[in-house]
């Protein structure tokens, strides 16, 4: 079972909202993670957007819009990164990541489509 | 400004070995952890390996320990990737990217360098 799940695509209109689900492994706690969000467009790297723990202190990447935020469901044992407003430009490849005794694992991806 | 320069890609035959390595300028080397990140063709992304402030402390995916070394010279200001026995699955492109540590993002990521491996 792969420690980070994501689903590998997602639809949404201009103007509404998307939730991006990042699953983690039974037994990887999801109250005890920074979960870590990047996104990437075609033919470039990926590019931080925000960070999101309990409890502390959420990170967010340089000029990330306020339409950006991070929150966490325990029932689902899953961070979200939640997208509001959406935008043309929003549309690209989503990842999760995480630090797992002392290394570190992306999810596999999230293709947002903005149409 | 931060800048980070992969270069070493090429196309090589399964079982040979390869080395990849990372210039870095606009900040200093030694502050940082340093990551390699890969991505296949069409593909999403796979962490490699990290190395941290002196070199010392080093931790690698599964699928690349014990063929994979992840150094760095920071006198040089560069990270480095030497890579044995490769195989098609190694087929991608490889990022390095720097980490600032304490629980804080990888923050920057250089434009990658592709390696092909095929006969």
């Amino acid at each position: 079972q792969a420690v980070l799940t994501q689903p590998s695509s997602l639809s949404a209109s201009p103007g509404a909202s998307a939730s991006l689900t990042c699953t983690l492994r039974s037994g990887i706690n999801v109250d005890t993670r920074r979960i870590y969000w990047y996104q990437q467009k075609p033919g470039s790297p990926p590019q931080f957007l925000l960070s999101y723990r309990p409890d502390s202190e959420t990170q967010r990447g340089s000029g990330l819009p306020s339409r950006f935020s991070g929150s966490t469901d325990a029932s689902a044992n899953a961070g979200i990164l939640f997208i509001s407003g959406l935008q043309s430009e929003d549309e690209a490849d989503y990842y999760c990541m995480v630090w797992h005794s002392n290394t570190v694992f992306f999810g596999g991806g999230t293709r947002l489509t903005v149409l | 400004q931060v800048q980070l320069v992969e270069s070493g890609g090429s196309v090589v035959q399964p079982g040979r070995s390869l080395r990849l390595s990372c210039t870095a300028s606009g900040f200093t080397l030694r502050n940082y952890g340093m990551h390699w990140v890969r991505q296949a063709p069409g593909k999403g992304l796979e962490w490699v390996a990290v190395v941290w402030h002196t070199g010392r402390t080093k931790y690698y995916a599964d699928s690349v320990k014990d063929r994979f070394t992840i150094s760095r010279d920071n006198s040089r200001n560069t990270l480095y990737l030497e890579m044995k026995r490769l195989t098609a699955e190694d087929t991608a492109v490889y990022y390095c990217a720097r980490d600032p540590g304490e629980d804080r993002p990888i923050d920057s990521w250089g434009q990658g360098t592709l390696v092909t491996v095929s006969s």
